[in-house]
Formats: structure tokens, C-alpha cells, sequence
């Protein structure tokens, strides 16, 4: 059974600093890449961050740029998240998402976590 | 950046309706979209992918339609645990992705 469970959020101030971990099982975690997708109280789903395979290819949403690191680790088959700079719009339930690409190409996010909660109050 | 607009925002109806829901790109994104369910408290769930292949285990009643910039998510027969909130996200500029703003199905 494929699972992703996400740690390590919590409250936080202003300007601090908090790293995501995604813990997955039942897959072969080096196949897939892996992606990062926020939801802020009450609104809609924001897409994050894009990490490949072997992390060659790292991609960011503008709002995160520079401040957020994406990385993995496929040996502990681990996905992370380090966030600095944390800002009050970085509040929200943090989820890791799998990629599978369909026999036609398609991409799409198959299996997610259950969320962490970030908060970034004063 | 491509945009994703979804309408409506919310829709109010009763078990047994059928209901359709719309995505609109800002532009062509052949047939890189997906529709997910999300209930509340709860993670996003795949229904459907590459514009209308249904996701294994899915109920065939989920139908998702449309290529290039208009989609649409229909349900043929509101059951009980349909109510949820709905979402598109274009995969066309993978590996970065962008998601319409969600409808929120409620019971009338």
C-alpha cells in the first residue's frame, strides 16, 4: 500500500525557519518524482515545489522562490521541505504528492499525504 | 503562467442530480488536466487524469470532457458522498503545475 506521511510543521514566527519530511512506503521512491502542495486556511490547493528522481531537475513557485528548499533522499525514502524566511501567507496544510505519468504522457499527482499544518504567527 | 478558472465557485444540489463543472485555461493545454476531490479535513483524491481518463476505482459516473482551454468535470448522479470541493490543475507545464481556484458542491 502506497503511503505518505508529512512531519515536522508547527507553529512558528515571523522570519523563522521550519523543515517538511515526507516519510513514504509501499513504492519505489527513487522512480517517482515528487512535488510539494500548500493550502492555505480555507482556500485552495497552491502548488509549491517540483523535485525529479535523482534531484537534477528542482522547480519552485514563484511565492517560495529563494526561500524554500526542496530536497530528497531516496536511500530513506524521504522527500523534504526547508523553509526560511517564513511569512504569514506561508500558513497552510503542507502536502507531498507523488507524480505518475499516465501511458499517454500525462502527468498527474496520484498519491498525497495527509497534510502538516504550518503557522506562521507572531 | 497559465491560469485555471473553474466555474461556478459553488453549486448547490440535491442527490440524483446530474452536475457539471467547468475548467477554463488561459490557454491551450491540449489534454494535461486533472480533476481532483477533496472533502474536508482531508488530502486532495485523483478522479481523473489526461482530461477524462477515470482514475482506478473511481465510479464511472465521475466523466471528465474537454482538450485545448475548456473542460468539464460532470457527475451523471449525485450520491451522498459526492459533496465535496473540486479541483482542476493543468499539467502541460510540468514539472510546475497550477491549480483552478476549487468548487465547493453543496446539498441543496
Amino acid at each position: 500500500e502506497v503511503q505518505l506521511v508529512e512531519s515536522g510543521g508547527g507553529l512558528v514566527k515571523p522570519g523563522g525557519s521550519l523543515r517538511l519530511s515526507c516519510a513514504t512506503s509501499g513504492f519505489t521512491f527513487s522512480d517517482y518524482s515528487m512535488n510539494w502542495v500548500r493550502q492555505a486556511p480555507g482556500k485552495g490547493l497552491e502548488w509549491v515545489s517540483s523535485i525529479s528522481t535523482g534531484s537534477s531537475y528542482i522547480y519552485y513557485a514563484d511565492s517560495v522562490k529563494g526561500r524554500f528548499t526542496i530536497s530528497r533522499h531516496n536511500a530513506k525514502n524521504s522527500l523534504y521541505l526547508q523553509m526560511n524566511s517564513l511569512r504569514a501567507e506561508d500558513t497552510a496544510v503542507y502536502y507531498c504528492a507523488r507524480v505518475r505519468v499516465g501511458s499517454s504522457g500525462w502527468p498527474f499527482l496520484d498519491f498525497w499525504g495527509q497534510g502538516t499544518l504550518v503557522t506562521v504567527s507572531s | 503562467d497559465i491560469q485555471m478558472t473553474q466555474s461556478p465557485s459553488s453549486l448547490s444540489a440535491s442527490v440524483g442530480d446530474r452536475v457539471t463543472i467547468t475548467c477554463r485555461a488561459s490557454q491551450s493545454i491540449d489534454s494535461y488536466l486533472n480533476w481532483y476531490q477533496q472533502k474536508p479535513g482531508k488530502a486532495p483524491k485523483l478522479l481523473i487524469y489526461g482530461g477524462s481518463t477515470l482514475q482506478s476505482g473511481v465510479p464511472s459516473r465521475f466523466r471528465g470532457s474537454g482538450s485545448g482551454t475548456d473542460f468539464t468535470l460532470t457527475i451523471s448522479s449525485l450520491h451522498p458522498e459526492d459533496f465535496a470541493t473540486y479541483y482542476c490543475q493543468q499539467s502541460y507545464t510540468t514539472p510546475t503545475y497550477s491549480f483552478g481556484q476549487g468548487t465547493k458542491l453543496e446539498i441543496k
